[in-house]
């Protein structure tokens, strides 16, 4: 299995607050990516990092943001977390240049309740 | 944008049969891979297949293979002598450059 940890593993917070995910990884890979998971949508691609400090959005990303200090850490940030952000929530990780051609690996993903 | 359609939101199948789960996607790259992953109750996503877009050959990994259309844009899963393990979501994904799109997921159900 890949090397890759997220936390926390699950989270109660209130609408309005602030809330970070964190996605680690110990296989040295290039490419990170947070994905949210939501019944009928299979997974979406939130925001992804191709390099530290080097980061783009995906298909849903309006709420989120992100930071990429190390190649082993990958953050997600909720700013100000409304209901609609009640998710389970993927990191994946892949290794080379040619990212598309390579396979992601999941992280165990972290349920996030939004009251 | 690229779409990935898995129509049979739940499918059964019996212990030691074969079962078949669909998925079209809709593309207009010549280059691209598709993915199947399964996600059993712990949620943990897990590669099961992948296929190479230029490739004619139906990649296969022990008891899963699958169909691979090109021009209809159909990529199929077939699962061999089921096992109650198999039970999960299975997942089709499609992945360019710059795009990774997921389909809804399909339920297998395993009986025994």
């Amino acid at each position: 299995d890949a090397g890759i940890t997220q936390s926390p593993r699950h989270k109660v917070t209130e609408t309005g607050t602030p809330v970070t995910l964190r996605c680690h990884q110990t296989e040295n890979h290039r490419y990170m990516y947070w994905y949210r998971q939501d019944p009928g949508h299979g997974l979406r691609l939130i925001h992804y990092s191709y390099g530290v400090k080097d980061t783009d959005k995906g298909e849903v990303s309006d709420g989120y943001s992100v930071s990429r200090s190390k190649t082993e850490d990958f953050l997600l940030t909720l700013e100000s977390a409304t209901s609609s952000q009640t998710s389970v929530y993927f990191c994946a990780i892949s290794e080379s240049f040619r990212e598309y051609q390579e396979t992601q690996y999941f992280g165990p993903g972290t349920r996030l309740l939004v009251l | 944008a690229q779409t990935v359609t898995q129509s049979q939101p739940e499918m059964s199948v019996q212990e030691a049969e074969t079962v078949t789960l669909s998925c079209t996607y809709d593309t207009s790259e010549s280059d691209y891979y598709l993915f199947w992953y399964k996600q059993p109750p712990s949620r943990q996503m897990i590669l099961v297949i992948r296929q190479e877009a230029y490739k004619q050959q139906n990649a296969t990994e022990n008891r899963f293979s699958v169909n691979f259309q090109k021009a209809a844009k159909s990529f199929s899963l077939k699962i061999s002598d089921s096992q109650l393990g198999d039970a999960a979501m299975y997942f089709c994904a499609y992945r360019s450059i710059g795009d990774m799109r997921f389909g809804a997921g399909t339920r297998l159900t395993v009986k025994p």
